[in-house]
């Protein structure tokens, strides 16, 4: 199937600091790429649609000032955390829309980033 | 506000048993399923989908069944293998074409040998 690589795979850093996460289709242009955050025993949730070459479509709740979304291609999409505080630890995952698939196949997931701020 | 349930944070089965996953929801809009499979350090895939429309979809040893008015599925394996212990996540979207998807909080299946 279709490769989806998010970059790091885990990340610590201090309060106040910002982190950048990248996901990349490797074999697929994905113009669009959707951006999720799991707290422990929760479910995934959506925090914004990414869409190649516009601003990204935040939910609600989601403040689009603290995560920045810059889709500049067609296989890369990143986040990042800015001013970072110890409430913003979670795991955060991407996922990338190939439009060239079979509908079902059509979603895939990067392997997440686990991002711990102390 | 979780729209997608899936209150058995964990499952353990013997191998060559059933395995029997729950996910509730509360939107009535919500009209595509889909339950996912996640192994450790690798992102979630795709295992299967059901429509509205109908009450069970089956794929090989995955079955997935839909109660509309229970606002329920269940995701069926059988018989369960020892490569089928992962995270199942269950999904939920307000139509096929939607890829904006509202997840459950998974649940770890361990299948015994």
């Amino acid at each position: 199937g279709a490769v989806v690589s998010q970059h790091p795979s885990w990340v610590i850093c201090k309060s106040g600091t910002s982190v950048k996460i990248e996901c990349r289709s490797l074999d697929f242009q994905a113009t669009t790429m959707f951006w999720y955050r799991q707290f422990p025993k929760q479910s995934l949730m959506l925090m914004a649609t990414s869409n190649e070459g516009s601003k990204a479509t935040y939910e609600q709740g989601v403040e689009k000032d603290k995560f920045l979304i810059n889709h500049a291609s067609l296989t890369l999409s990143t986040l990042t955390v800015t001013s970072a505080h110890p409430e913003d630890s979670s795991f955060y995952i991407c996922s990338a829309r190939d439009l060239n698939r079979a509908h079902n196949e059509k979603l895939f997931f990067g392997s997440g980033t686990q991002l711990s701020v102390l | 506000d979780q729209q997608v349930k899936q209150n058995s944070p964990s499952l353990s089965v013997q191998e060559g048993r059933i395995s029997i996953l729950n996910c509730d929801y509360t939107n009535s809009m919500f009209d595509y399923f889909l339950w996912y499979k996640k192994y450790p350090a690798e992102g979630p895939t795709f295992l299967i989908s059901i429509s509205s429309i109908k009450d069970k979809n089956e794929d090989g040893r995955f079955t997935v069944f839909l109660n509309k008015s229970a606002k329920h599925l269940s995701l069926h394996i059988v018989p369960s293998q020892p490569g089928d212990s992962a995270v199942y996540f269950c999904a939920a979207s307000t139509s096929i074409n939607d890829y904006k998807l509202s997840f459950g909080a998974g649940t770890t299946v361990t299948v015994r040998a």
